[in-house]
């Protein structure tokens, strides 16, 4: 299957700082990217979807300011955690559409933030 | 939109027997079906998919049926291993919507 790398794996960070994931993909290209928060014991909840070249799309709730995405070329989003408080701590995991028709979402391997 | 529910949220299965999730969707149109099996602190992993042209789908010891009437599809998984506990989510989507994932099932394997 395709590979999708998520870095880094996880990160502390003190109150008020930003953090930035990476998501790649290895071995395509990926005009779409998704980005997942998981809380524990929790299904995936979708952010926003990441548009190569073009704003990123953000879910009902989800806060564009505090979490900025930019996905400047077709193997690399970002998403950046600003201002970080306790309650951004989370699972944070990117995927990415592969295939004709683009079904198969892959996944990266998530990011587990804490923020202190 | 797509609601996906999912049942049991807990299995435990002694190795060597079989584990059946069973996923239920409410929109009709959604016509591809994935399966993803997520071990602790990593992210979901793509194990079977189905489409609703199609009624039934085997990969060694997992299988995946769909019943587009009742708008159910399950996951069976034979000859379990304690290597499969994990948590298994289904989903459901069609065309370029967003996927829609079920609660998840955690599924333990006795040795």
């Amino acid at each position: 299957g395709a590979v999708v790398s998520q870095h880094p794996s996880w990160v502390i960070c003190k109150s008020g700082t930003s953090v930035k994931i990476e998501c790649r993909s290895l071995d395509f290209q990926a005009t779409t990217m998704f980005w997942y928060r998981q809380f524990p014991k929790q299904s995936l909840m979708l952010m926003a979807t990441s548009n190569e070249g073009s704003k990123a799309t953000y879910e009902q709730g989800v806060e564009k300011d505090k979490f900025l995405i930019n996905h400047a070329s077709l193997t690399l989003s970002t998403l950046t955690v600003t201002s970080a408080h306790p309650e951004d701590s989370s699972f944070y995991i990117c995927s990415a559409r592969v295939g004709v028709p683009a079904e198969k979402l892959f996944f990266g391997s998530g990011t587990q933030l804490s923020v202190l | 939109g797509e609601n996906v529910e999912q049942h049991p949220s807990t299995l435990s299965v002694q190795e060597g027997d079989s584990a059946v999730i069973k996923c239920t969707y409410s929109d009709s149109a959604s016509n591809y079906f994935p399966w993803y099996k997520q071990e602790l602190g990593k992210g979901p992993q793509l194990i079977i998919d189905i489409r609703s042209n199609v009624g039934e789908k085997k990969d060694q010891r997992i299988a995946v049926t769909l019943n587009k009437t009742a708008k159910h599809f399950s996951l069976h998984i034979t000859e379990t291993q304690p290597e499969d506990s994990a948590v298994y989510f289904c989903a459901a989507s069609w065309g370029y919507q967003k996927v829609t994932f079920g609660t998840g099932t955690k599924l333990q394997v006795i040795p």
